[in-house]
């Protein structure tokens, strides 16, 4: 089974240049998350789709960054325009519930390998 | 709202030594837990999870963690350490249910020396 696939890995640009990235999540899995991970730290939420709804934006820069999630398959995160402080890993994670005994669920999260973006 | 703390950003030991992560969390609900590696230039790669069964979970690589409520800790351990397991490791926070928003902690370096 294929896992999460990010394109590009890298990405170096200028800042106030525009940037997008890709992802394709496993097959089948309905939710997707963005998450942006700074140097020496943990990846904090963007948003999250359930298939093509974005239920979970809190955490968006609403005024330089956006996404899409067409047809509930395939995901762009865009920056535009990107400052210095967007340099960072951009990781896409998908996930489809599973569920315990008692009837409650739990989402495991498979994670891209990210996409590196230095803004110079 | 919930929070994760790694206790230590850099963790050194010898090949065949234990190794012993620290994480502690905050929640107000009864949590999910959640250990992550992460190798260089790779994405994160879920180790273990603690979903309110067996409070000592096992996980891949040889690697187990125990939920200590009354602690509010879920530890990382290894009784053997290889080369291999040198990467940086991430505990993570969720509530029951749902859909599983992560909250990571900053990480943990874990560096094996030969």
């Amino acid at each position: 089974e294929a896992g999460v696939v990010q394109s590009p890995r890298y990405k170096i640009i200028e800042k106030k240049q525009p940037v997008a990235f890709w992802c394709n999540p496993i097959s089948g899995h309905n939710t997707l998350y963005w998450y942006r991970q700074n140097l020496g730290q943990g990846p904090e939420l963007l948003i999250r789709y359930e298939n093509e709804e974005a239920v979970d934006d809190s955490q968006l820069p609403k005024d330089r960054f956006s996404a899409e999630r067409l047809k509930g398959v395939d995901s762009t995160l865009k920056i535009q325009p990107a400052e210095l402080g967007d340099s960072a890993v951009y990781l896409c994670a998908s996930s489809s519930p599973g569920w315990l005994a008692g009837g409650s669920s739990y989402n495991e999260q498979f994670f891209g390998p990210g996409t590196r973006l230095t803004v110079l | 709202a919930q929070s994760v703390t790694q206790l230590g950003s850099h963790v050194s030991v010898s090949e065949g030594a234990l190794v012993l992560l620290r994480c502690n969390y905050s929640s107000s609900v009864p949590p999910y837990l959640f250990w992550y590696v992460q190798y260089p230039n790779q994405g994160l790669q879920l180790l273990l999870k603690y979903t309110s069964a067996a409070t000592l979970v096992k996980g891949i690589n040889g690697f187990e963690a125990e939920f200590k409520k009354s602690e509010t800790s879920f530890h990382l351990t290894k009784p053997s350490a290889h080369m291999s397991d040198a990467a940086e490791y991430f505990c993570a926070v969720s509530s029951p249910g749902g859909y599983g928003k992560l909250t990571f902690g900053q990480g943990t370096i874990l560096t094996v020396h030969p």
